[in-house]
């Protein structure tokens, strides 16, 4: 199995701060990568796909970057929505495999 | 709009089995697949198969071949996952998502959950 590695687990910011979460996957993964968040009691909302294609809806201060093994999601301006738990997730082999999440406080 | 709706939560025994539900809207059912995914309490997610929503087919982990089924009721635009031989492991909230093709990421909203608690 593809192992993903988020890091960190956790960062403090603050409304307004510019935030960097990085994702390693184990072997390459092209551009297989997709990027969550989840809020307590609810399910993942999708944020990237392709590792830097935006989902409709989704607000132009968030960006994705990578191929291969390494990615970073970017929140440019935190917002007070924004504080969350972040998921990368790759796509490019079963089983699809998350990393561990990286809570943004 | 598209929405994936879950069944409620469960509460099974251990050794029993459990069937979650998902009904689809907003979209044509067959032309999805579903995957069905579970996180425990406090932890990240966990991949446990998909169906092809137009032939049936399914593709099952690794970690739950023999343990878990998944059907579809074309009718009423149904997935369905059934775990057996439940742990107290398996307490998790189950999720549901529809992808486009094998090989894609997720689309659009993903069911809202059902948490499934095993307790004896």
């Amino acid at each position: 199995d593809i192992q993903m590695t988020q890091s960190p687990s956790s960062l403090s910011a603050s409304v307004g701060d510019r935030v960097t979460i990085t994702c390693r996957a184990s072997e390459p993964i092209a551009n297989y990568l997709a990027w969550f968040q989840q809020t307590p009691g609810k399910a993942p909302k999708s944020l990237i796909y392709a590792a830097s294609s935006l989902q409709t809806g989704v607000p132009s201060n968030f960006s994705g970057s990578g191929s291969g093994t390494d990615f970073t999601l970017t929140i440019s301006g935190l917002q007070p929505e924004d504080f969350a738990i972040y998921y990368c997730q790759q796509y490019n082999s079963y089983p699809f495999t998350f990393g561990g999440g990286t809570k943004v406080e | 709009q598209v929405q994936l709706i879950q069944s409620g939560a469960e509460v099974k025994k251990p050794g029993a089995s459990v069937e979650v539900s998902c009904k689809a809207s907003g979209y044509t059912f067959s032309g999805y697949y579903m995957h069905w995914l579970r996180q425990a309490p406090g932890q990240g997610f966990e991949w446990m198969g998909w169906i092809d929503c137009k032939s049936g087919f399914t593709n099952y982990g690794q970690k739950f071949q023999g343990r878990v089924t998944m059907t579809r009721d074309r009718s009423i635009s149904t997935a369905y996952m059934e775990l057996s031989g439940l742990t107290s492991d398996d307490t998790a909230v189950y999720y549901c998502a529809k992808t486009g093709d094998v090989y894609r990421p997720y689309e659009g909203p993903w069911g809202q959950g059902t948490l499934v608690t095993v307790s004896s």
